[in-house]
């Protein structure tokens, strides 16, 4: 079945670093590709998306590229801020019927100032 | 605009005991449903889908039900609680049945089983 793997956390990171966080997914066909954010206290929102290979998502300062060589969408951010920690989530949808979403366990990110 | 609610917000149940927990969506009109859930140190698992009134799709078999009785309400219940029914239940909802299509969560509720 289809399935998704993110970088296990947690992570801290100085204010002004570079934040990649990995995500790797196994799916038949082609799933759209996701990643939700959860800051402290609120719910879980959509960050960005990509719905096919070499579509790159962005958002807030944020990337991922779709890439279905590598079967990964990395979330990248070259400047980090306080305002940035929450826990991220790497999900993909699959093509057929209702966007039943699969879901990584989730990264919390934490920065410093 | 749409809104989404959750209630309760949180819930301690002893094991064996029934449980209700309920959601409803304002501003939209004949959304898809669901209710995921988050165990400690896992990531969310899908548990049911709703397309319309009365249809209910399961994802994992276990100990809980669904139920949708109005457009857009949609209701997890159990009537025995188990202690690995602990977790934080997300309520979520989307529009049409594109694979790319957004979906919209709720304040969730943790629920803990003792």
């Amino acid at each position: 079945g289809n399935s998704v793997t993110q970088m296990e956390g947690p992570v801290t990171l100085s204010e002004e670093a570079f934040l990649t966080i990995n995500c790797t997914y196994t799916a038949t066909g082609y799933p759209s590709l996701f990643w939700y954010v959860q800051y402290p206290g609120e719910g879980l929102q959509l960050l960005l998306k990509a719905t096919k290979a070499d579509d790159k998502g962005s958002n807030k300062g944020f990337e991922a590229t779709y890439r279905k060589e590598t079967t990964s969408f990395h979330l990248e951010k070259g400047s980090v801020q306080v305002s940035d920690s929450a826990v991220y989530f790497c999900a993909l949808s699959d093509e057929q019927g209702a966007q039943k979403l699969v879901f990584g366990q989730g990264t919390r990110l934490t920065i410093n100032p | 605009s749409q809104t989404i609610h959750q209630w309760p917000a949180t819930l301690v149940q002893p094991v064996g005991s029934p449980l209700s927990l309920e959601c409803t969506v304002e501003g939209t009109s004949n959304p898809n449903l669901y209710w995921y859930r988050q165990a400690a140190g896992r990531g969310l698992q899908l548990l049911f889908y709703s397309v319309g009134i009365g249809q209910i799709s399961s994802e994992v078999p276990q100990n809980l039900s669904a139920s949708r009785p109005q457009d857009r309400q949609f209701i997890l219940s159990s009537k025995k609680l188990l202690l690995s029914d602990s977790g934080f239940y997300l309520c979520a909802w989307s529009v049409g049945l594109a694979s790319y299509n957004e979906q919209f969560f709720g304040p969730g509720t943790r629920l803990t089983v003792l």
